[in-house]
């Protein structure tokens, strides 16, 4: 597509409750970034896939998260038994080229706007 | 990892005044990149940029690398231009994949 594009845009969950946010990465765009943004305050690190591999997932703040990457397109963030303080914009990021390589910046999504009452 | 530091953290204009945002890192980067984050949250690229001076429009950027530092340059505001200006950089080693990311300047464009 022509832009980075998230699902739901805003998502409002029970405490306890799992759930999924997609991201669908411009074609062609072989690096796909996860980032979470608190109220207020700057980008987060989740984590980064390169095709369909995740070669840093020391972002990921607990075992209640995981993500995952098909056919080097559509990733899918799932966080299980959600707490209020996941609460905070989830922004997914894709460039051409991974990590490393010179040349390629970042577009963004709009994010998904999770709130956990 | 690498530290990120933006300043101003706010900065307050009047329409069609000029302005200087700053960005300093701890480390040598590959790769820098200024984003910026409209009053709806949506993060646009403005300019990657690991060295030198690229211009677009009324904006413009300059990194010194050696130096370890970025300013972006804004010239002749528009109220459009309100919201969070970010500088990230790449990562290296291990978290070659990440961005580190400054805390932001917010900028406000009063008519």
């Amino acid at each position: 597509g022509a832009g980075v594009s998230q699902s739901p845009s805003n998502k409002v969950t029970e405490k306890g409750k799992d759930v999924e946010l997609r991201c669908d990465p411009i074609s062609g765009h072989t690096a796909l970034y996860w980032y979470r943004q608190s109220l207020g305050q700057g980008l987060e690190f989740l984590i980064y896939f390169q095709g369909n591999s995740a070669p840093d997932k020391s972002g990921l703040p607990s075992d209640r998260f995981s993500a995952e990457r098909t056919g080097g397109s559509v990733s899918t963030l799932t966080i299980q038994r959600t707490q209020q303080e996941d609460s905070a914009v989830y922004l997914c990021a894709s460039s051409l080229a991974g990590a490393g390589v010179s040349g390629y910046g970042y577009t963004f999504g709009s994010g998904t706007r999770l709130t956990v009452v | 990892g690498i530290q990120v530091e933006q300043s101003p953290p706010d900065l307050i204009l009047q329409e069609g005044a000029n302005s200087t945002l700053r960005c300093n890192f701890s480390d040598s980067v590959n790769n820098l990149q200024w984003f910026h984050q409209n009053p709806w949250g949506q993060l646009i690229n403005l300019f990657y940029i690991p060295s030198g001076t690229k211009q677009n429009g009324r904006l413009s950027a300059t990194t010194v690398a050696t130096e370890r530092y970025s300013l972006l340059y804004i010239s002749s505001s528009q109220t459009t231009d309100s919201g969070v200006y970010f500088c990230a950089v790449d990562g290296r080693g291990s978290t070659l994949g990440r961005l580190y990311f400054g805390r932001g300047t917010q900028l406000t464009v009063w008519p």
